[in-house]
């Protein structure tokens, strides 16, 4: 009964190559994000999704393309991979409305490695 | 642009306090958050505090929020091995973003 959960956990792929990563929630939230964390542990948001509608497109190659086939569903496919593409994919969730605190539910990540 | 800022590491000796502080640009978030993020983990809310707060306890957590000096801090009592993480500041921006700290690693020494 894992709230959001994310697949693959671990990615190791040549530069070039296409990969997709899928995340799901059960928590009947209207929001879903993208986040990418590097070495650093710098979090950076990549994209939000507000029932199935990106809200946010922060400045990413368009080499990443989300899509959200319903709101419990946001799913990130990147092409042609690049050695700086090598980080830790988060997706996460939150909801709105009433007690909401507007705390964002995080996946476990999905570390993804460009060779 | 709005911004959060909190220092990289922190360290203490097991059974001290620590205490791990955040500055912030500008912010009307109704909340402000600490999430913690364990070695190969996801990040999870650890506390929060509503904006019209000074200060928030919950058990060994203490909240303080300086709202003049845009100061937020997470106090942790009696410092466990367990809570050796990376621990995230957050607040609301104006654009409906969530603005992050680049988080403080706590380190425990026995």
């Amino acid at each position: 009964d894992t709230a959001v959960s994310q697949t693959p956990k671990y990615l190791v792929t040549q530069m070039g190559n296409d990969k997709s990563i899928k995340c799901e929630q059960n928590l009947g939230h209207d929001t879903m994000y993208w986040y990418k964390q590097d070495s650093k542990k710098f979090l950076k948001i990549m994209f939000s999704y507000n029932n199935k509608e990106l809200i946010i497109n922060e400045t990413v190659p368009n080499r990443f393309s989300p899509k959200s086939p319903d709101k419990a569903h946001l799913n990130l496919h990147i092409n042609s991979l690049e050695l700086g593409d090598s980080a830790v994919y988060f997706c996460a969730s939150s909801g709105t409305g009433g007690r909401n605190t507007g705390e964002l539910f995080f996946g476990e990540g999905s570390r993804l490695t460009v060779l | 642009g709005e911004d959060v800022e909190q220092s990289l590491f922190l360290s203490v000796r097991e059974g001290d306090s620590s205490v791990i502080n955040c500055t912030y640009t500008d912010s009307s978030s109704t909340y402000l958050y600490w999430y913690k993020q364990e070695p190969g983990a996801g990040l999870q809310l650890l506390t929060y505090i509503f904006s019209n707060m000074d200060m928030k306890q919950d058990q060994r957590l203490t909240v303080l929020l300086n709202k003049k000096d845009k100061h937020l801090s997470l106090r942790i009592a009696d410092t466990q091995t367990g809570d050796s993480a990376i621990y995230f500041c957050a607040a609301w921006g104006s654009n409906y973003q969530l603005i992050w700290g680049a988080g403080t690693k706590l380190i425990i020494k026995p």
